[in-house]
């Protein structure tokens, strides 16, 4: 098994373009998650969703949209990139809260 | 608001010392989670607790939901166990209530 794979593994944007960060599981897990992480405060939850067709709204949604039209991949994007947006972005995927949580590799976006 | 707070936010060991890192929060959880990450970012599960006390190898994990606290332990540290080790708690059932703790950044020295 794969795990959890995200790509691409770095990506500079210039402000105002939009982009489509890709995160794919086969372990069949329902539960998918994208998180955000900044320097000196705690993962936060962007967007998640718990099987194909559904998402929700995490902390903190602006400015990004997530579809989940299979259960193996849960695509982010962006839609107008800021330098607001800079950041390490983790996908993660696992059968529930309760369950052990399966991360991707990370993706560390600059946005200029 | 709900919130994780770890302690310490850094810790410098030398190998074979016993580390403590400590993680409370304010309401009541589901579960309670601990992941480490290594330098090089990855993030990987060690631990998922809602009650007791938990042991893989030289990691133990315990967990009072009285007190609402949760300890992770290291036996024998060792510089590949530099790290930076993160409690996360779920609050209620949904995976999209999982709140992240800062980290605590270890570094075991020869």
């Amino acid at each position: 098994n794969a795990g959890v794979t995200q790509t691409p593994k770095f990506q500079v944007l210039k402000t105002g373009q939009s982009m489509t960060l890709q995160c794919a599981q086969d372990m069949n897990h329902e539960y998918m998650s994208w998180y955000r992480q900044d320097p000196g405060m705690g993962l936060r939850l962007i967007h998640y969703s718990v099987g194909a067709g559904i998402t929700d709204q995490g902390e903190v949604p602006n400015g990004y949209n997530v579809s989940r039209s299979t259960t193996e991949d849960f695509p982010l994007r962006l839609l107008s990139a800021a330098p607001s947006q800079t950041s390490v972005y983790f996908c993660a995927s696992s059968w529930g809260g309760v369950r052990e949580q399966y991360f991707g590799p990370g993706t560390r976006l600059t946005v200029t | 608001k709900n919130e994780v707070e770890q302690s310490p936010q850094n810790l410098t060991a030398q190998e074979g010392e016993f580390i403590t890192i400590n993680c409370s929060y304010s309401v009541g959880i589901s579960a309670l989670h601990w992941l480490q990450q290594h330098p090089g970012g990855g993030i990987v599960s060690l631990f998922m607790l809602s009650s007791g006390k938990k042991k893989h190898g030289r990691l133990i994990a315990t967990i009072n939901i009285q007190e609402k606290h949760s300890s992770l332990h290291i036996t024998a540290s060792h510089p590949r166990d530099s790290a930076v080790y993160i409690c996360a708690v779920l609050y209620g059932g949904s995976q999209g209530n999982l709140i992240f703790g800062k980290g605590t950044k270890l570094s075991v020295k020869p």
